[in-house]
């Protein structure tokens, strides 16, 4: 079955520090793949998604990831966080060929400080 | 336009006692998604819709699971005697149905089971 690895569970920043939360996926076939993220109080929202094309995609508020599919890898990287960037991030995968159910990551917990 | 809706947004239920949640796509979309979200388990996938074909209820964790989808919009997810571990945060989700794409999420129903 299809696991997706975020090997960050907590993160602590200061405000203008370099992020990269790492993702790491099982599948070896096509896959999609995105980044979701959940403020506090708030629902799921999609920060970015791959599903072909460019490896390097880029998302809201300044947030990009780039796939490696030789490392089976899709990270998500921020040059600068701010303080509103404090949540908690999900990657999630599909396989490109099957039903479209997500396979979610664990998540990982940011936390900047201003 | 309005996003995913779900109800209600808390429930708090005695062990033993069936639940049902509702929830509300967005309009248009055929593909509906059910994922349980837990602090053990993280985020879990239930159940999915894709319009009218047979639903693919390979998450649901036992039978007392249940969910179903009336006329192809509104869906409700069914705990028949419910236990403890089943208290979670019950996301719905919903996109287009066409293949590569994006799932949007709703706002979830915190259970709680005493």
């Amino acid at each position: 079955a299809q696991s997706v690895s975020q090997h960050n569970h907590h993160v602590i920043l200061s405000e203008a520090a370099s992020l990269e939360l790492g993702c790491n996926y099982s599948y070896g076939g096509t896959v999609n793949l995105f980044w979701y993220v959940q403020y506090p109080g708030q629902h799921l929202q999609l920060l970015l998604k791959y599903f072909s094309g460019d490896p390097l995609v880029k998302g809201i508020k300044g947030f990009e990831a780039e796939f490696i599919k030789s490392k089976f890898s899709f990270n998500l990287r921020k040059p600068s966080v701010q303080w509103s960037d404090t949540a908690e991030y999900f990657c999630a995968v599909n396989e490109g060929n099957a039903g479209n159910m997500l396979t979610f990551g664990g998540g990982t917990r940011l936390m900047v400080k201003p | 336009g309005a996003g995913v809706s779900q109800s209600p947004s808390n429930k708090v239920t005695e062990k033993g006692k069936d639940v049902e949640l509702r929830c509300d796509p967005i309009s248009g979309h055929t593909a509906l998604y059910w994922y349980r979200q837990s602090l053990g388990q993280g985020l879990e996938f239930l159940i999915y819709f894709q319009g009218n074909s047979a639903p693919d209820k390979s998450g649901l964790p036992s039978d007392r699971f249940s969910a179903e989808r009336t006329g192809g919009s509104v869906s409700t997810l069914t705990i028949q005697r419910t236990q403890q571990e089943d208290s979670a945060v019950y996301l719905c989700a919903s996109s287009l149905g066409m293949g590569q794409e994006t799932q949007y999420f709703g706002p979830g129903t915190r259970l709680l089971v005493l």
